[in-house]
């Protein structure tokens, strides 16, 4: 069956630091990716997709590039600030599915001023 | 997208009682999905939610302990029955409108049960 494997966490960084969470994924078909964020308290917000190889997906300074030939879907960012701490999970959908999404295990942001 | 209310947003409960959650949709949606969320760990699909018949449960969820009701295409329950410490959790209402399986869900903002 599909899956998604995130870096392991927790991640901490300083301010203004560059973010990479790495995100692979094995998946029949041709899925679309997704970064998803989880705000303490919250439920999940979709941060950015990608629908199709090579796609990129943007928002808020966060950017991920579908890579086909490497099954991954890494979320970056060049500057990240205190309000971007965060659990971020990655997840894949499509249409052998019936709709349900696989969600990786999240990975914990923590950004130190 | 879709705005979606879930209630209670957190409750304190004694083991052996039942608790049910609410989602409300404001819009007519597809699919509805209940998950659970442990402490710092992923989500895990407890169920898709069926409009007018019994929902379709994962593995290791059954509809004994988890019952849910779907009456329309905005609104769905699900009770944690005979609640005991394990049941401790977020549990996150999420949709998907349209009939295009590429689209991301859209989420409540869970409700975090803690079982005495």
């Amino acid at each position: 069956g599909d899956s998604v494997t995130q870096m392991e966490g927790p991640v901490t960084l300083s301010e203004e630091a560059f973010l990479t969470i790495n995100c692979t994924y094995t998946a029949t078909g041709y899925p679309s990716l997704f970064w998803y964020v989880q705000y303490p308290g919250e439920g999940l917000q979709l941060l950015l997709k990608a629908t199709k190889a090579d796609d990129k997906g943007s928002n808020k300074g966060f950017e991920a590039t579908y890579r086909k030939e490497t099954t991954s879907f890494h979320l970056e960012k060049g500057s990240v600030q205190v309000s971007d701490s965060a659990v971020y999970f990655c997840a894949l959908s499509g249409d052998t599915n019936a709709g349900k999404s696989t969600f990786g295990d999240g990975t914990t942001l923590t950004v130190k001023p | 997208s879709a705005v979606i209310s879930q209630k209670p947003s957190r409750d304190i409960c004694q083991r052996g009682t039942s608790l049910t959650i609410q989602c409300q949709v404001d819009s007519q949606v597809t699919m509805m999905f209940w998950y659970r969320q442990q402490p710092g760990q992923s989500l895990t699909l407890i169920a898709t939610a069926n409009q007018g018949s019994e929902a379709t449960y994962e593995s290791g969820f059954v509809i004994d302990k988890f019952p849910i009701s779907r009456p329309n295409l905005t609104f769905s329950t699900l009770t944690v029955s005979n609640m005991s410490p394990e049941d401790s959790s977020i549990y996150l209402c999420s949709v998907l409108s349209g009939t295009d399986f590429n689209q991301p869900q859209h989420f409540g903002d869970g409700t975090r049960l803690s079982i005495l």
